[in-house]
């Protein structure tokens, strides 16, 4: 079946240093993939995502690029805030999903020292 | 908009009792999930449906139950509680097209 798998956390970096946070998935065809965010005390929310291989999705200085070489969808950013603390999440939903069931990695926890 | 609504927040249960997560939507969404978040293990699905009328089982279903009388509400039965479904629940909603899910703010249920 269908798996995503993320970069073990917890991840503690300072202020304004370079994160990645590493997904690789498994799937058949070409799913859409996603990341979503969850703060702490509330549910997740969409980060960013892409549909097709070699998309590039990007929000709130986020990044990450679907590989389907490497079937990877690694998460980015330049420079990173306290407040981009939070529980991040890598999912996908295969192709043909006529459900929109997302699979959803473990989860990795970002802490952002000032 | 309020979203997806979820009530109660927090709940404490004993084992053997039941209770039941009500879960909300203003968004007039097909699709609805149900998935617990245990730590370190990201979320596992436990019941969706497509529609009024219509649900199905995810991946973990066992000691839950699920009806789909309306659109707007999905609620999420546990009729024996056991320690084993301590978790936090999060409801979600989306519909055809958007390939993005709402998440309600969660249940926190433990079972002592």
């Amino acid at each position: 079946g269908d798996s995503v798998t993320q970069m073990e956390g917890p991840v503690t970096l300072s202020e304004e240093a370079f994160l990645t946070i590493n997904c690789t998935y498994t799937a058949t065809g070409y799913p859409s993939l996603f990341w979503y965010v969850q703060y702490p005390g509330e549910g997740l929310q969409l980060l960013l995502k892409a549909t097709k291989a070699d998309d590039k999705g990007s929000n709130k200085g986020f990044e990450a690029t679907y590989r389907k070489e490497t079937t990877s969808f690694h998460l980015e950013k330049g420079s990173v805030q306290v407040s981009d603390s939070a529980v991040y999440f890598c999912a996908l939903i295969p192709i043909q999903a006529g459900s929109y069931q997302l699979t959803f990695g473990k989860g990795t926890k970002l802490s952002v020292i000032p | 908009n309020a979203g997806v609504t979820q009530t109660p927040k927090f709940r404490i249960l004993k084992i053997g009792q039941s209770m039941t997560l009500q879960c909300a939507q203003d968004m007039n969404h097909n699709y609805m999930y149900w998935y617990r978040q245990d730590p370190g293990m990201g979320l596992k699905l436990i019941y969706y449906s497509v529609g009024a009328g219509i649900t199905d089982k995810g991946e973990v279903p066992n000691g839950y139950n699920v009806s789909r009388s309306t659109t707007e509400d999905f609620p999420l039965r546990l009729e024996l509680a056991a320690p084993s479904q301590t978790s936090v629940y999060f409801c979600a909603s989306t519909a055809p097209g958007v390939e993005k899910l709402f998440f309600g703010s969660g249940t926190q249920l433990s079972v002592l």
